[in-house]
This record gives structure tokens, sequence and C-alpha cells, in this order.
């Protein structure tokens, strides 16, 4: 079971240049999200995307575009990075749980980011 | 808003002995509260998780966790740390009404010394 696939797993960039995060899930979830990690603050939300056909932004959205392509894929795009942009990113996917609230967010292995 | 403060960012233990990690929560609504780990280099795994129901839940690899309402808490905890439980924990907060979103505290290290 592939569960939440993310290309690439590291990346290095030079400030200024633009790159595209892609994240698939196969277990026909409807909603999919991209957090990013870093040292001493958890994980934060960046944009997200409820169903199929719709986005949201999150807690931390500057910077950062996304499309949901289909129900099962969801990029990040980074039109201009920038050092700010160093992080470990994350995408993940979950399903309502019936009519009473999501279940658990299905996670990536995360892609490793550095902007010089 | 949702949100979720982790009071310890750093916690040691010795081998053998027991673990609590505090998690307390701020939302409007009957909260539904996760709790993840990481190891390094690696993914989030979920360790439990709780919807409604009984307030104290069960989870993989030892760990249970209890929610109070009152106290707005979901901690988390294993009576004996083994060496492998060392990673950083994760405690997080979801709800329908917030567009299926999960909310994560800052998170907590914890180191087991043998």
């Amino acid at each position: 079971n592939a569960g939440v696939t993310q290309t690439p797993k590291f990346q290095v960039l030079k400030t200024g240049q633009s790159m595209t995060l892609q994240c698939a899930q196969d277990m026909n979830h409807n909603s999919m999200y991209w957090y990013r990690q870093d040292p001493g603050m958890g994980l934060r939300l960046i944009y997200y995307s409820a169903s199929e056909g719709t986005t949201d932004k999150g807690e931390v959205p500057n910077g950062y575009n996304v499309s949901r392509l289909n129900k099962r894929e969801f990029s990040l795009r980074l039109e201009s990075a920038a050092p700010s942009q160093t992080s470990v990113y994350f995408c993940a996917s979950s399903s309502p749980r019936g009519s009473g609230g999501n279940t658990e967010a299905f996670f990536g292995q995360g892609t490793r980011l550095t902007v010089v | 808003a949702q949100s979720v403060t982790q009071p310890d960012i750093h916690i040691t233990v010795s081998e053998g002995a027991s673990l609590e990690l505090r998690c307390n929560y701020s939302y409007g609504a009957t909260p539904y509260l996760f709790w993840y780990v990481q190891s390094p280099g690696q993914g989030l795994q979920l360790l439990l998780k709780y919807f409604s129901g009984d307030t104290l839940v069960q989870g993989i690899k030892g760990f249970e966790a209890e929610f109070k309402r009152s106290q707005s808490s979901f901690n988390l905890r294993k009576p004996s740390v083994h060496w492998s439980d060392a990673a950083e924990y994760f405690c997080a907060v979801g709800a329908r009404a917030a567009g299926n979103k999960l909310t994560f505290g800052g998170g907590t290290r914890v180191l087991v010394k043998p």
C-alpha cells in the first residue's frame, strides 16, 4: 500500500527559483493538506483542500500556491523561493468520518527543501 | 480558531520509567483529538485518536491518552518506556466544522536514558 506519496524527497533551490512539490494519495480520501515543519514550531498548515475542486488557505499561505488536480493529487508550488521557505514539507490526506468529523490524517514521508 | 499547546519541549526519561506528555487544546465545540509520533527523518505515525465515547483511549505501542473536557486536556501516557520510544510527539486537534483540517501543537521531544 503506497498511502501518501510525495516527490521529491530532497531539493536544493536558489533564491528566486520556482518548483512544484507533488503529492498523491491512493486511499480515496476527500481532504488533502500541505504542512511545513520547522524546529520548535510543530507542523503549520499552508493550504488544504477539503474536497476535490476546493482549496483554502491555512496558517502560513504566503509565498505558496496549490492545485487540487483531481481527487488523488494535490501539488504545492513555490513561485519564487526564499530562504525563509527552507523547511520540511509534509503532505497529508484524510476523509470525513461519517457525519461526525474527520478521520486521522495520513502523512507522506516529507520533502526536505533548502533554499540558498 | 482551534489551537494546541504542548507545554514541554523536551522530556528525558529513564528506560522502564513512566511517561506523561501534556496537551491542552482550545476549540469551541467537541474536539477530535490525535497523538502522532515522529521518529528522526520520518513522517508522522498515528498513535491514537479520540472522537467520542470513552474518555480513556488506547493506542499502539502501549500508549494511552485521557480526554478531560473540564481541563481541555488530552495527555498521553505510557507506563514503561522503551528505548525505541525516543522520538518527537505531536498532539493535534481537528473538527469537521473547520474543513477537516488538523492543528498541531509544537511537539515534545522525548529522550530515553538507558
